[in-house]
């Protein structure tokens, strides 16, 4: 089983739809959770940190269900510049911090 | 604060030949990442390193593979006797202490001709 898994999509949905992306990970020891957003032929740059309570930024909600070992990620009211890769990203424990990065899923939003 | 800085952004070389690539981390971050990207695939890590110091080179190949992260400079990814396969971007990141979130580089884009 991977350490990080996501749905790689595409998700492609209309302009102003709700979309969701879940990520599961194996390793319950994991600390520290984030989501990253990569533009086509982009680095990777920090969306949000994912906290126990859940926390919203804007138009994107993330939350981290640690029972079921699952992270999400909710975009609402989506707009064409929300196109990109979301990264799913998971700080697992071994030795050190290691941060894992899962394949990444792919929105597509269409006008 | 100029961010994490790889260069080159594109290089191109002939198989057989040397491939060295640069990065240097944010200011106040002394971790560094190597991440490889091949195309429509995620990001596989391959090196991290402190300050003279590799601590994790699970995700290295075995051979032609080497990184460093010396006291003054850069860090270095030197890729040997490069082979068409080894065609890829090359992504680099650095924290300030480990498990932090990253902060990326633009990336180098190699292409083995």
């Amino acid at each position: 089983r991977k350490e990080v898994e996501q749905d790689p999509g595409p998700f492609n949905v209309p302009e102003g739809a709700t979309v969701a992306f879940n990520c599961t990970y194996s390793n319950s020891a994991s600390q520290s959770f984030f989501w990253y957003r990569q533009d086509c032929r982009k680095e990777p740059k920090l969306l949000m940190s994912v906290y126990s309570s859940g926390n919203e930024d804007g138009r994107f909600t993330a939350q981290l269900n640690r029972a079921s070992q699952y992270i999400s990620l909710l975009i609402r009211d989506s707009k064409l510049s929300d196109s990109a890769t979301y990264l799913c990203v998971v700080n697992t424990s071994g030795g050190y911090q290691k941060v894992t990065f899962g394949i990444g899923t792919k929105l597509q939003v269409i006008p | 604060n100029a961010g994490v800085m790889q260069n080159p952004r594109h290089l191109v070389r002939r198989r057989g030949q040397e491939a060295r690539l640069r990065c240097s981390p944010m200011k106040g971050h002394s971790h560094v990442y190597w991440y490889r990207q091949l195309p429509e695939e995620g990001l596989k890590f391959m090196v991290y390193l402190q300050k003279e110091n590799i601590i994790d080179e699970s995700g290295m190949p075995k051979e032609r593979f080497s990184a460093e992260f010396p006291k003054e400079g850069p860090s270095i990814l030197r890729i040997q006797q490069v082979v068409r396969g080894d065609s890829a971007a090359y992504f680099c990141a650095s924290s300030p202490s480990e498990g932090d979130g990253y902060t990326f580089g633009s990336g180098t884009r190699l292409t083995v001709v």
